[in-house]
């Protein structure tokens, strides 16, 4: 079983539909982070947390350390949030670990 | 500024064949990172350096080694690269160790080994 597991894998949805990708993990952490990764494969980073919730323009991120789950939501998307979105916690002193990603396809 | 850059962004060897792949960062972060992004597996971890004069081995660093040349720069060399090693490569760095602090990546490079 890894470590990080995010759903869906892929996902499409049309223009301005709430957009949920969850995140579960396995191993205790201090910290979990929100990245997205662009069509042409730059990575930058949206949320870092560790407790509660953190927003950002449309994108909202929550974390329920208790129950090792976080979502990152979208509201009102648009294509331009076409990307891929990749969970990572800390798994040891200099450690992150990934998940896989979710595809995230906005058509409009 | 220009954050963390990375060159080349496009790279073909041949087997056995070496290289070095050159990172900088100009945020006086003090940890530095390369991962490699293979289809499928995510990214992983392949070294890192904690700070100026440290580094050490991470999830996958057989086939690599790496140099902390000062606190802004941080090279990756393949001494005999393989196909194994076709991928994509991201430098990234932080503030301090990952975990607590946000992390920024370069914009990655493109290795092919044939």
């Amino acid at each position: 079983k890894n470590e990080v597991e995010q759903s869906p894998q892929n996902l499409t949805a049309q223009e301005g539909e709430f957009i949920t990708i969850n995140c579960s993990y396995s191993v205790g952490i201090s910290a979990l982070h929100w990245l997205q990764q662009h069509p042409g494969g730059g990575i930058v980073s949206l949320f870092m947390l560790s407790s509660g919730k953190k927003k950002h323009g449309r994108l909202i991120a929550t974390i329920n350390i208790q129950e090792k789950h976080s979502s990152l939501h979208i509201t009102a998307s648009h294509p331009r949030d076409s990307a891929v979105y990749i969970c990572a916690v800390r798994g040891g002193a200099q450690k992150l670990v990934f998940g896989q990603g979710t595809r995230l396809t906005i058509n409009p | 500024n220009a954050g963390v850059t990375q060159t080349p962004k496009f790279q073909v060897l041949k087997t056995g064949q070496s290289m070095t792949l050159q990172c900088a960062q100009d945020m006086n972060h003090n940890s530095m990172y390369w991962y490699r992004q293979d289809p499928g597996m995510g990214l992983r971890l392949i070294y890192y350096s904690a700070s100026e004069g440290t580094t050490d081995k991470g999830e996958v660093p057989n086939g690599y080694n790496v140099s902390r040349l000062n606190k802004r720069e941080f090279s990756l060399r393949l001494e005999s690269a393989a196909p194994s090693q076709t991928s994509v490569y991201f430098c990234a760095s932080s503030e301090a160790p990952v975990g607590s602090y946000e992390q920024y990546f370069g914009p990655g490079t493109r290795l092919t080994v044939t």
